[in-house]
């Protein structure tokens, strides 16, 4: 078993929808949870960054850590054609200097 | 401001040659350094990462070495390139003065061996 994982998808929205996007883990000392996003061919940003559980929001993405179910996701409101990325969940135990676990990424494509 | 710089971008090299990437940050001292490698539907591959000068940790055996020379500096290397090194090679760093406690990646070098 993985130690995350996440659907690979493609997943195809039209604009304006509203995105989900998920990942498990099964690592309970996983306490610092990321999103990355990845344009083709260029390197994964970061996009968003908690510590534990509960929600965190930055305009239309909010991120979203249930530590008890071993579950994140990642939503994205009001879904524009630039959100079409691949997005990578990340997490680790204690933070950026220690070693950091990726899931394999979900490929988003946002219909215009 | 941090910045994270790799080169060569893109790069086509023959079976057996010899293999150089760099990868330099601005911007903070003494950070911690990775190289990863990314095949579509694999994910990300951590293959070293270094915690000051000199200092490299393998996390998988292969053909591939690193080095780091200066405080900033992070070099890939290769003797003989195989087949199975195509992918797009990713440079990371985390540590002081990053906006968070993770790791901000360079804009990568995809690589094709033919």
């Amino acid at each position: 078993q993985k130690e995350v994982e996440q659907d690979p998808g493609p997943l195809s929205v039209p604009e304006g929808a509203i995105v989900s996007l998920n990942c498990t883990y099964s690592n309970s000392a996983f306490q610092y949870f990321m999103w990355y996003r990845q344009y083709s061919r260029k390197g994964p940003e970061l996009l968003m960054y908690t510590y534990s559980s509960g929600n965190k929001e930055d305009g239309r993405f909010t991120a979203q850590v249930d530590k008890s179910s071993k579950y994140i996701s990642l939503f994205i409101r009001d879904s524009q054609p630039s959100d079409s990325a691949t997005y990578l969940c990340a997490m680790s135990a204690r933070g950026g200097y220690q070693k950091v676990t990726f899931g394999t990424g979900t490929k988003l494509q946002v219909i215009p | 401001s941090q910045t994270i710089h790799q080169w060569p971008a893109t790069l086509v090299q023959p079976v057996g040659s010899p293999l150089s990437l760099e990868c330099t940050v601005e911007g903070t001292s003494n950070p911690n350094l990775y190289w990863y490698r990314q095949a579509a539907g694999r994910g990300l591959q951590l293959l070293f990462y270094s915690v000051g000068i000199g200092q490299i940790s393998s996390e998988v055996p292969q053909n591939l070495s690193a080095s780091r020379p200066q405080d900033r500096q992070f070099i890939l290397s290769s003797k003989k390139l195989l087949l199975s090194d195509s992918g797009f090679y990713l440079c990371a760093w985390s540590g002081w003065g990053a906006g968070e406690d993770t790791q901000y990646f360079g804009p990568g070098t995809r690589l094709t061996v033919l």
